[in-house]
């Protein structure tokens, strides 16, 4: 099976502008996870997708959105974007039935707003 | 509130056993295990429900004691490859952000050398 694929790898955006990133889990996996990383707060997470709604929602401003498609692909989406929002973003995808329960990561895009 | 990890970091020699603990100061559902080598993703290691449980695969298990709200990760005889940083992630409930907030530990850097 492929793996959880993230793009863009890379991107430099500057002060008030939006990106989008997007998030293709591993095949017949449903549920999506967005975390960002950074240097100085750690590992956060940002939202959880299952079936195209959203499950779970951490603690970040109304710019941060999401939304999964009916192939179980998500996009993120960062709007005004401040410096403080540079940092690498992960997604995760998930399965869990009664026997298993794991998770597993993308590479990450790295995000930076100068 | 943020989990608490210790140790922050540890130096085994290859063969040592080390024990990471995570602490709540909140009622938790679950505890997620993560590993992450400098540069690349997190790994998803394990995750554990309330109910007291263990779990282990390999040389690398874990507890979590629902009581205590601690969770520990046991590695034994460390190889060169079990180094990295290792985060806990806690899911607790929340109101108002969703059924639960999922929060991580700054992570215990654990080097492993010959």
């Amino acid at each position: 099976k492929a793996g959880v694929t993230q793009t863009p790898r890379y991107l430099i955006k500057t002060r008030g502008q939006q990106v989008t990133l997007s998030c293709s889990p591993i095949s017949g996996h449903r549920s999506v996870s967005w975390y960002q990383q950074t240097p100085g707060q750690g590992l956060q997470f940002l939202f959880e997708y299952f079936s195209e709604t959203q499950r779970n929602k951490g603690n970040f401003p109304g710019r941060f959105s999401g939304r999964q498609f009916s192939n179980s692909r998500s996009e993120m989406n960062v709007s005004t974007l401040e410096l403080g929002d540079s940092a690498l973003y992960l997604c995760a995808s998930s399965f869990r039935d009664k026997t298993t329960d794991t998770q597993y990561f993308g590479p990450g895009t790295r995000l930076t707003v100068l | 509130q943020q989990p608490v990890q210790s140790p922050q970091a540890v130096i085994l020699r290859e063969g040592e056993d080390a024990v990471i603990n995570c602490s709540s100061s909140k009622a938790l559902y679950s505890v997620h295990w993560y590993r992450q080598k400098h540069g690349e993703a997190p790994v998803f290691l394990m995750i554990l429900l309330k109910g007291g449980e263990q779990k282990g695969h390999d040389k690398i298990s874990a507890s979590f004691n629902e009581k205590k709200q601690q969770s520990s990760l046991y590695l034994t005889a460390s190889q060169l490859s079990y180094s990295g940083t290792y985060f806990c992630g806690t899911h607790a409930p929340h109101s108002g952000a969703g059924s639960y907030q999922l929060t991580f530990g700054k992570g215990t850097k654990l080097s492993v050398i010959p």
